[in-house]
């Protein structure tokens, strides 16, 4: 079982809606990542929280510790916007650094 | 704005022979990793850095591949003899302090093994 497991795997939007990718994780942790992949490959940090709320721009994250929970929304979507978002976690008390990685959630947002 | 520099940007190489990818971390940054992503999954830790020392290295398949940073700054993953297996993006990561402090990703590169 993956200690990251993300929903929906593949999403579909027209532009301007508002768009919710889920993470869910199942281990102690200090900190969760959102990560943004385009198709060339490089991933780019979005936001990294351990509690609360963040807000950049269109995009907010929201993170629920008790029932080990997140959410990436973004609002007034955009064909730019299509990318793959990766939930990533650092355990809790690893001092290492190492992330565990969900398997993706691959957006597409038509005009 | 700093970036942590990967080459080459694609590969493409035979069954059974060897192959060597460079990162470059961002100054500074003594955390250093290499992550393996194949299609469709999210990517895979197989080895880390600090420094010149290697402090995982658990899902490395070291019977072909192997890992160096010597100086504790740029660093390189070997492969040999490569596989059909083996063709995924080879991602490089660097932080300052662990992950907790933010991470910086490199723009990979892709292997494909024919």
């Amino acid at each position: 079982k993956n200690e990251v497991e993300q929903s929906p795997q593949n999403l579909t939007a027209q532009e301007g809606e508002f768009i919710t990718i889920n993470c869910s994780y199942s281990v102690g942790i200090s900190a969760l990542h959102w990560l943004q992949q385009h198709p060339g490959g490089g991933i780019v940090s979005l936001f990294m929280l351990s509690s609360g709320k963040k807000k950049h721009g269109r995009l907010i994250a929201t993170i629920n510790i008790q029932e080990k929970h997140s959410s990436l929304h973004i609002t007034a979507s955009h064909p730019r916007d299509s990318a793959v978002y990766i939930c990533a976690v650092t355990g809790r008390g690893s001092t290492l650094g190492r992330l565990y990685f969900g398997r993706g959630t691959q957006l597409t947002v038509w005009p | 704005e700093a970036e942590v520099a990967q080459s080459p940007r694609y590969k493409i190489t035979e069954k059974s022979q060897a192959v060597a990818f460079w990162c470059d971390p961002i100054s500074g940054h003594a955390t250093l990793y290499w992550y393996r992503q194949i299609l469709g999954q999210g990517p895979e830790l197989l080895v880390q850095f600090q420094d010149e020392s290697v402090v995982d290295d658990s899902q490395l398949p070291k019977d072909r591949f192997s890992a160096e940073r010597l100086k504790g700054v740029d660093s390189t993953l070997k492969i040999q003899p490569a596989e059909l297996g083996d063709s995924a993006m080879y991602l490089c990561a660097s932080s300052s302090r662990g992950a907790n402090y933010g991470y910086t990703f490199g723009s990979g590169t892709r292997l494909t093994v024919v």
